[in-house]
């Protein structure tokens, strides 16, 4: 299957402070990634889908200015939590569609553990 | 609004047995389907895709779709220890963007 790396694979950070979380594909290229967020003993929650070369989209509920994605590449896509709080404390997961089969299949990546102090 | 519903467990089955988990979905015109596995404090791994109706085998894993009563289901043969784990229903909502529905994951427990 599709290899998709995240980077870093946990990050602590003192609350005020900005993180930036990097989702690349690794031997495919992908127009769109998507980004979950996934507290513990929850289900996924997707946040945003990321557009290559455009503005992201976001999910309802999802505050665009706090979490900043952009896709610059088509191997590339980036999280920023801005000013982040223990609130934001979360396992940040991307996906990217691969074509296989009938349909594109998701892949994701290993997951960002973020600790806000 | 688009749903996907799955059982959340925990589903305890002994070692050898076959596990069955179950998953139904609200969109009738949905064409993809895909279960995966996720281990504690790990992302989801894909297992098995299926787009038509009927049985689709790997190894263990048995995917099971059934477009017409909207249900789709995994099941495992020969369950181990290593199997136990969350498993995810997923569909894909369609049209251009190819986001996918996930269920909240079923809790697999294999005992030794």
């Amino acid at each position: 299957g599709a290899v998709v790396s995240q980077h870093p694979s946990w990050v602590i950070c003192k609350s005020g402070t900005s993180v930036k979380i990097e989702c690349r594909s690794l031997d495919f290229q992908a127009t769109t990634m998507f980004w979950y967020r996934q507290f513990p003993k929850q289900s996924l929650m997707l946040m945003a889908t990321s557009n290559e070369g455009s503005k992201a989209t976001y999910e309802q509920g999802v505050e665009k200015d706090k979490f900043l994605i952009n896709h610059a590449s088509l191997t590339l896509s980036t999280l920023t939590v801005t000013s982040a709080h223990p609130e934001d404390s979360s396992f940040y997961i991307c996906s990217a569609p691969f074509p296989a089969g009938e349909s594109d299949t998701q892949y994701f990546g290993p997951g960002t553990r973020l600790t806000v102090l | 609004q688009k749903e996907v519903e799955q059982n959340s467990g925990p589903l305890s089955v002994p070692e050898g047995a076959i596990a069955s988990l179950n998953c139904t979905y609200s969109d009738r015109g949905s064409q993809s389907f895909f279960w995966y596995r996720q281990y504690s404090g790990k992302s989801p791994e894909l297992i098995m895709s299926i787009y038509s109706n009927g049985d689709k085998e790997d190894g263990r894993f048995t995917a099971q779709l059934n477009k017409a009563s909207q249900y789709v289901s995994l099941l495992i043969r020969d369950s181990q220890p290593s199997d136990s784990a969350t498993y995810l229903c997923a569909v894909n909502e369609g049209g251009a963007t190819n986001k996918l529905i996930f269920g909240t994951g079923t809790l697999l427990a294999v005992q030794p």
